[in-house]
């Protein structure tokens, strides 16, 4: 049972215009949510996160916004840039339920950014 | 170290064949994962080290795997007897400390595993 869904493998959009990354979650005990990139090749590097106490976070040309009552949080990229082209993992951590140390990652999303 | 470092980056192995993969985590950091991605896959928890101890090995595939950690530093995660399932890109990750406090893990660049 997948307790992260991002249900879109791959996303391209054009360069300058937003990207726009999704995530669903079924695990109510999760309060913590991130967003890695990952590069071929590469380890996936920590991008934004958000804390359940909030519903926005926004770092730069990257904002996370989180929909408790959906259990869904976004990762807005604006604007996109080719340099951007990576997959998007989504991950979920918990403070109770004895699952507060570790990350629960969706399959990733593939961002194509066209120049 | 200025990030987590594994080796080897890649390895190629013969079916039934065991392997050793390493992680060196960032100086400190008492958290240590090891998660794994198998083609088209997502990120797949398999153990936990809160120092040299593992609270959680529950995402161990089976009892093929194996996992330790010494000195509160580096990590080895064994595999015995490889199958071709084996295959994949093993990452490893630290942290200060625990990811729902807010701390961030850091991943490797990862193991690459082909069994054939």
């Amino acid at each position: 049972d997948q307790q992260v869904k991002q249900n879109s493998p791959s996303l391209s959009v054009q360069e300058g215009r937003i990207s726009i990354l999704n995530c669903d979650y079924t695990n109510s005990m999760f309060d913590y949510f991130l967003w890695y990139k990952k590069y071929p090749a590469e380890g996936p590097t920590f991008l934004i996160s958000i804390s359940s106490i909030k519903d926005k976070n926004e770092d730069g040309r990257f904002t996370v916004f989180l929909n408790k009552s959906a259990k869904h949080l976004s990762l807005h990229i604006v604007p996109s840039q080719p340099g951007d082209s990576a997959v998007y993992f989504c991950a979920a951590s918990g403070r109770s339920g004895g699952s507060n140390y570790k990350l629960t990652f969706g399959k990733g999303t593939l961002l194509t950014v066209n120049p | 170290g200025a990030g987590v470092s594994q080796s080897p980056s890649n390895k190629v192995t013969e079916k039934g064949k065991d392997v050793e993969l390493r992680c060196d985590p960032i100086s400190g950091h008492t958290a240590l994962y090891w998660y794994r991605q198998r083609l088209g896959q997502g990120l797949e928890f398999l153990i936990y080290f809160q120092g040299n101890s593992a609270p959680d090995k529950s995402g161990l595939p089976s009892d093929r795997f194996s996992a330790e950690r010494t000195g509160e530093s580096v990590s080895t995660l064994t595999i015995q007897r490889t199958q071709q399932e084996d295959s994949a890109v093993y990452l490893c990750a630290s942290s200060w400390g625990q990811a729902s406090s807010g701390n961030t893990i850091y991943f490797g660049e990862g193991s690459w595993l082909t069994v054939v």
